[in-house]
C-alpha cells in the first residue's frame, strides 16, 4: 500500500520553465519533507512543513517554493529550472518528534534540457 | 551544525557473509536520534534501524545491529549473513530533539553490493 506518493516518477522540463512537483499521503503525518538528491549524494533538506508552518532551509535557493493547502498534500515548485536542478527529489513524510521514522516517496527524476 | 560521514562509498559482501558498514558524526547536542536508512534501486527510502543516543544497549533488528559509541560519535550498521535483496544504498542520518521539525540529516551514502 503506497503511503507516500510522488507524481510524476519522471519529469522532463525546459530550462527555464516553471515545474511543479507533487507529494500526496495517507499517513496523516503532520510534519513534510522536501529533499533534493544529486546523483550518489546524501539527500539534502530543502525545506519542511509542520501543520502549515513553512521551514525553509538557509540554503535553499529562492528558485525553490512549496506549498502545502491540506495534510495530504504538498508540492514543490522550480520557478526557473537550471541545469543544475537536474536531481532526484524525495518526499517524505512523519509524525512530529525525534524518534518518528519518516517515510519517503519513489521519488521525482527532474532532468533539465 | 550536525554533520554526518560516510567514509565508505562502497561495500562489497558474499551473500551469507558480515559487512560493517561506518558512520561518524559531529554534534554539540547530547540527546539526539541516529538513523541507518536503505534506498534500494528504483524505490523508496525505508527505514532500517533507529538508536537513542541515551540508550546504551545497541539496537537490533533481525539481522541488522548496530555498533553505537557515543564518547567516539561513531554508529555502525553491521548486516549479518547477506541477502542478495540487502543490495542498495544506505544512509546514516542524525536527528536532534531541538532541531525545529527535528529534521533528518543524512551522510553522503555507502553502496552496498552483495555477491552470490
Amino acid at each position: 500500500d503506497a503511503m507516500v506518493i510522488q507524481n510524476p516518477r519522471y519529469q522532463v522540463t525546459q530550462f527555464g520553465k516553471p515545474v511543479t512537483l507533487s507529494c500526496s499521503q495517507t499517513l496523516n503525518h503532520n510534519v513534510m519533507y522536501w529533499y533534493q538528491q544529486k546523483s550518489s549524494q546524501a539527500p539534502k533538506l530543502l525545506f519542511h512543513y509542520y501543520d502549515k508552518d513553512f521551514n525553509n532551509e538557509a540554503d535553499t535557493p529562492d528558485n525553490f517554493q512549496s506549498r502545502r493547502p491540506n495534510t495530504s498534500f504538498c508540492f514543490l515548485d522550480i520557478r526557473s529550472p537550471g541545469l543544475g536542478d537536474a536531481a532526484m527529489y524525495l518526499c517524505a513524510t512523519s509524525r512530529q518528534g525525534p524518534i518518528t521514522e519518516a517515510f519517503f516517496g519513489q521519488g521525482t527524476r527532474l532532468t533539465v534540457v | 551544525a550536525q554533520t554526518v560521514t560516510q567514509s565508505q562509498p562502497e561495500m562489497s559482501v558474499q551473500e551469507a557473509e558480515t559487512v560493517t558498514l561506518s558512520c561518524t558524526y559531529d554534534t554539540s547536542e547530547s540527546d539526539y536520534y541516529l538513523f541507518w536508512y536503505k534506498q534500494p534501486p528504483s524505490r523508496q527510502m525505508i527505514l532500517v534501524i533507529r538508536q537513542e543516543a541515551y540508550k546504551q544497549q545497541n539496537a537490533t533488528e533481525n539481522r541488522f545491529s548496530v555498533n553505537f559509541q557515543k564518547a567516539a560519535k561513531s554508529f555502525s550498521l553491521k548486516i549479518s549473513d547477506s541477502q542478495l535483496g540487502d543490495a542498495a544504498m544506505y544512509f546514516c542520518a542524525y536527528k536532534g530533539i531541538k532541531a525545529a521539525g527535528n529534521k533528518l540529516t543524512f551522510g553522503g551514502g555507502t553502496r552496498v553490493l552483495v555477491k552470490p
